[in-house]
């Protein structure tokens, strides 16, 4: 079955520290990789995606995420947070097809500490 | 910003009504997929359409319903409304070619209340 796990549901880090949200994933076939993230009341935006090549990923905001296909993960990652940063990250997989769908994880609540 | 637009912003609804959630994708865009977010969870795939027709079904009853217009519009149509349909609505559009995957712009969601 296809799914997405994110195993912390909230994680709080001070600002300035260091930071990785956990995602493994479960799919057939070769996986597209994304993280996205959402602040309140705002749609999602795209942090970055994983199709092939490099398994390590930069994305906006000076994130990262570095696939491994061994342990089926795909962890993002932040050097130094920013306040502005506290959020909600959501990691998706997908399809190579048009038609095929996203799926989501449930989430993880990042809050920062001043 | 994104460009894609979703109205109504809120909306309250009494269990049994139907409800229309409008979404206007970015110009150009071929492509819109529904998504439903539970509070505290993830999207979950509604439906997609491409190019005015249906083109893949989530897990989601036959009373969620949609449509595309040629004008870069489209609906979400829910009838016989219950209360787990409580939720935030999202659209996303994308502009699918022939192959591969295509990024998907979310615009800001509706968020219904069924009471």
């Amino acid at each position: 079955a296809q799914s997405v796990t994110q195993p912390d549901i909230h994680i709080t880090v001070s600002e300035g520290a260091s930071l990785e949200l956990r995602c493994n994933y479960s799919y057939g076939a070769t996986p597209y990789l994304f993280w996205y993230v959402q602040s309140p009341g705002q749609g999602l935006q795209l942090l970055l995606k994983y199709f092939s090549g490099d398994t390590l990923v930069q994305g906006i905001k000076g994130f990262e995420a570095e696939f491994k296909r061994s342990q089926s993960s795909f962890n993002l990652r932040k050097p130094s947070v920013h306040w502005s940063d506290a959020a909600e990250y959501f990691c998706a997989v997908g399809g190579m097809n048009r038609d095929d769908k996203i799926i989501f994880g449930k989430g993880t609540r990042l809050h920062i500490l001043p | 910003e994104t460009g894609v637009t979703q109205s109504p912003t809120h909306l309250i609804k009494t269990r049994g009504q139907q409800v229309t959630l409008r979404c206007s994708s970015q110009s150009g865009h071929n492509t819109v997929s529904w998504y439903q977010q539970a509070l505290g969870q993830g999207p979950q795939f509604i439906f997609q359409y491409y190019r005015e027709e249906e083109n893949g079904r989530g897990n989601f009853p036959p009373r969620f319903s949609g449509l595309q217009f040629p004008n870069y519009s489209s609906e979400l149509n829910v009838n016989a409304l219950e209360l787990d349909d409580s939720a935030l609505y999202l659209c996303a559009s994308s502009l699918s070619t022939s192959g591969g995957y295509n990024e998907q712009f979310f615009g800001p969601g509706t968020r219904l209340t069924v009471l």
